[in-house]
């Protein structure tokens, strides 16, 4: 089973609107940690935002929110007033200590966004 | 601090040349790892070490190799090239840490195409 399921392989915007990136994942541990990157066209991988399993508010960072829903397993990104350079694909990855260790970070299949004017 | 490098950018191989992938790190982390990107695969894991002499595999290990023998530096070494080894490299580095909250540092990449 796939620990970490990103369900839409494109997603559309219109400028100024709200938009969620949907992320799910499997881990039976109670200790975990999620991720969400940033890949522009130019290919770097850029650190958006963290959601540990612990936390008990929902992480944000700027415009960039996490919908942690820890009883169904997801973590959904949601960007607001999405802006032409939001256009990009993003990852969700989740680390565990599945398999004894506590540093290797799974990612999903990715979700390509792009924003129109 | 210069982050996390990776060289080359670019590189294109014939199959069953070898070459060496090189990532360096200034940031003192222990843990490096490197991933494989592929169109519609996300990225996965090839080999990781969590500090010098210590390295383990990952997901999709075959046809690499690694080593650490200091803390700044991570090679990967394909050894007899294939065009399924035809991706993009990622170099990422982490410090340890008690929790799960390490944020991985990547490298800019480095597009492989064996031909």
């Amino acid at each position: 089973a796939q620990k970490i399921t990103q369900t839409q392989p494109g997603m559309f915007v219109q400028e100024k609107e709200a938009v969620t990136l949907d992320c799910t994942y499997d881990t039976s541990d109670p200790s975990y940690g999620l991720f969400w990157y940033k890949q522009p066209s130019s290919g770097e991988m850029i650190f958006l935002i963290y959601q540990g399993s612990y936390d008990q508010q929902n992480a944000t960072e700027g415009r960039y929110s996490l919908n942690f829903q820890k009883a169904r397993k997801s973590a959904n990104l949601v960007i607001s007033a999405s802006q032409l350079g939001d256009s990009a694909m993003y990852f969700c990855a989740m680390r565990d200590p599945s398999g004894g260790s506590n540093y290797k970070l799974t990612f999903g299949k990715g979700t390509l966004l792009t924003v129109n004017p | 601090n210069a982050g996390v490098t990776q060289t080359p950018k670019f590189q294109v191989l014939k199959t069953g040349q070898s070459m060496t992938l090189q990532c360096a790190q200034d940031m003192n982390h222990e843990y490096m790892s490197w991933y494989r990107q592929d169109p519609g695969m996300g990225l996965r894991l090839i080999h990781y070490s969590v500090g010098a002499g210590i390295t383990d595999q990952g997901e999709v290990p075959n046809g690499y190799n690694v080593s650490r023998s200091t803390t700044e530096d991570f090679p990967l070494r394909l050894l007899s090239a294939a065009p399924s080894q035809t991706s993009v490299y990622f170099c990422a580095s982490s410090y340890f840490g008690t929790g799960v909250y390490n944020e991985q540092f990547f490298g800019p990449g480095t597009r492989l195409t064996v031909l």
